[in-house]
Order: C-alpha cells, then structure tokens, then sequence
C-alpha cells in the first residue's frame, strides 16, 4: 500500500463547476496536510494546509479532512480553465525521529470551457 | 522576502559525470529538503538537511548525497549518473516554527544522455 494515494485521473470538469480531489494516506498519526498545485514544466505551489479534522476553506478552495477514515480531499469551486494543473496531496509522516512529507502521485485536473 | 532559489536551472550531463546542484532558501528558514521528481515516480524525497546536519534520508542510494552550509544554502550531489536520474530535482525549504510548511523553488532540470 503506498503512503499517499490519489487517482492520478485525468478529472474533467466544465468551467463553473466544482471539482473534487480525494486522497487517501496510511500513517495514522500524521497531523499536517497539504494541498499543492503544480502547472506542466512548473514547481509545486502551496495552496492549502488542514491540520484538523473538519473544512478549510480559502476563496474558492476547501479542504476536508476525516482522520479516523485517513482521508483529505479538496474541493475546487466555480472551475476555471487556469486551474488546470495537477494537485499533489502531501502528508507529514514522521520517520527517524523527524517529519518528512510524503506525496501522492498527483491528480491531473483538466477544466474545459 | 525572495523565494527559493535553485541553481542551475537546466543541466545536461553524460552518463558517469557528476553533478551538483545548489538551493539557497528563504531567508530564515534553516530546514532544506531535496525531492526528485519523475514522469513514472513522482516526487520522490531525497533527504533532509537542518542546521547543517542531515535529519532524514529517503531510499536513494549512496550516489546521491548532500550538505549544508552554515547561511543554510545547501548542495546536492550526484556522483556517477545514470540515464535514470534525469529528472527534476526540487529543493524546498521550511521554517519548522511554522506548522512544517514547504515552499518550493523552480527546481533543476537535470537531462542524462
């Protein structure tokens, strides 16, 4: 089982509506999470953490988090063409005394006009 | 405050040569983190570099080693390339007191011919 799974996709959605990202990890006791974005040819760029369980939500993106199911998703509201990219979900697993962030594979999101 | 900054950029080597890459953090933030990053395997973490001692270790093998200064700007090394490690070589760096968020430079593109 990997650490941090997504389903690579690609999601296509129609501009407006919302997109939904889902991720699955395996270490039970991790407590930081991350949403990054990353455009072809680009880095990854941060644009939500969660900590808690429950939502977080930044301008037209909200995050989910359920800690007793080990899940974190992400939704995208009224889609736009510039959010296509893929998102990388990434969780803080602690190994060797230290955290280190683990990455999911990446979920490729396509938003059609 | 500037970004993190890796350098160089593009690189394109030989099989059997030697590399090495530079990332110079966010001013401040003491913990450098180094991820490859492949079509096939994603973004893979490399190690770990806080107050110039190496903190924790992915499963890469010897041939790839790194360092830090004291300013925090840290060197990552490849020694005896292999076609396989062309990749994207990213570095991010991470103030701790600040809930183990990773901000990302532009990354080094490394091609093996």
């Amino acid at each position: 089982q990997k650490e941090v799974e997504q389903n690579s996709g690609p999601l296509s959605v129609p501009e407006g509506a919302i997109a939904s990202l889902n991720c699955t990890y395996s270490d039970r006791v991790s407590q930081s999470f991350f949403w990054y974005r990353q455009y072809s040819g680009k880095s990854p760029e941060l644009i939500m953490s969660i900590y808690s369980n429950g939502d977080k939500e930044d301008g037209r993106f909200t995050a989910q988090l359920n800690k007793a199911s080990q899940y974190v998703s992400l939704l995208i509201r009224d889609s736009q063409p510039s959010d296509s990219a893929t998102y990388l979900c990434a969780v803080n697993m602690f190994s060797g005394g230290y955290n280190k962030l683990i990455f999911g594979a990446g979920t490729r999101l396509a938003v059609h006009p | 405050k500037a970004g993190v900054t890796q350098t160089p950029r593009y690189l394109i080597k030989t099989r059997g040569q030697q590399v090495t890459l530079s990332c110079s953090p966010i001013s401040g933030h003491r913990s450098v983190s180094w991820y490859q990053q492949t079509p096939g395997q994603g973004l893979q973490f490399l190690f770990e570099y806080f107050s110039e001692t190496q903190r924790n270790k992915g499963n890469f093998p010897g041939r790839f080693s790194g360092r830090q200064f004291s300013n925090s700007r840290s060197e990552m090394n490849v020694s005896t390339l292999e076609l396989g490690d062309s990749a994207l070589y990213l570095c991010a760096s991470m103030d701790p007191g600040v809930q183990n968020i990773q901000y990302f430079g532009a990354g080094t593109r490394l091609s093996v011919l």
